[in-house]
């Protein structure tokens, strides 16, 4: 039972346009939303992320919006770069202890020229 | 100057065989964890510990034995390995707390033969 979805297993954008990465989960008792990124060979690294009194976090190009009454969560890219080519993992934590993070499957972003 | 070190980057060996992969971290954090990244590419949490004390064990077999020395480190001892062992490992590290980022490293990837 996968607790956290993404289910866009890959995305092509053009350069310049914007990415949009989607992440459903079904546990409402996560309360700390976060987005890493992933290049091939490497550790995945932390990129931006939300708590759950919040609706929107933006840093940069980066915003990550969250729903969560639909117990939705997107990360949106703007304008989209090169080496934004990565896998793009969405995690999701129940705050306060030392658990681990739930994480999605991951959407392998492709950034065309 | 690397946040979180793992060694070695790649590990081949026999099945059977008693193998550790280890781990550090120079960012004053408490607590440490462990992921597995199977081969349909999900991450999941298998340990957590916290100023050297367990805190999480997720359902791992008993093969499989963290051991943390200090704050700054947190090995991962694997006895009698199998070919479902074969993935990549990550260790991660944190302040522990709510809305606390987990930094990872660069992983060891596990070939059992």
């Amino acid at each position: 039972d996968q607790q956290v979805k993404q289910n866009s297993p890959s995305l092509s954008v053009q350069e310049g346009r914007i990415s949009i990465l989607n992440c459903d989960y079904t546990n409402s008792m996560f309360d700390y939303f976060l987005w890493y990124k992933k290049y091939p060979a490497e550790g995945p690294t932390f990129l931006i992320s939300i708590s759950s009194i919040k609706d929107k976090n933006e840093d940069g190009r980066f915003t990550v919006f969250l729903n969560k009454s639909a117990k939705h969560l997107s990360l949106h890219i703007v304008p989209s770069q090169p080496g934004d080519s990565a896998v793009y993992f969405c995690a999701l934590n129940v705050g306060g202890g030392a658990d681990g993070l739930t994480f999605g499957k991951g959407t392998h972003l492709i950034i065309q020229p | 100057d690397t946040a979180v070190s793992q060694t070695p980057k790649y590990l081949v060996t026999q099945m059977g065989n008693d193998k550790s992969i280890k781990c550090e971290q120079n960012l004053g954090h408490d607590t440490m964890y462990w992921y597995k990244q199977d081969s349909k590419k999900f991450l999941k949490i298998m340990f957590s510990y916290n100023n050297k004390e367990l805190i999480i064990n997720e359902t791992v077999p008993n093969r499989f034995s963290p051991k943390s020395p200090d704050k700054a480190h947190l090995n991962l001892h694997i006895n009698s390995l199998e070919l479902g062992d074969s993935a990549v490992y990550f260790c991660a590290s944190s302040h522990l707390g709510a809305y606390n980022e987990q930094f990872f490293g660069p992983g060891t990837r596990l070939t059992v033969l």
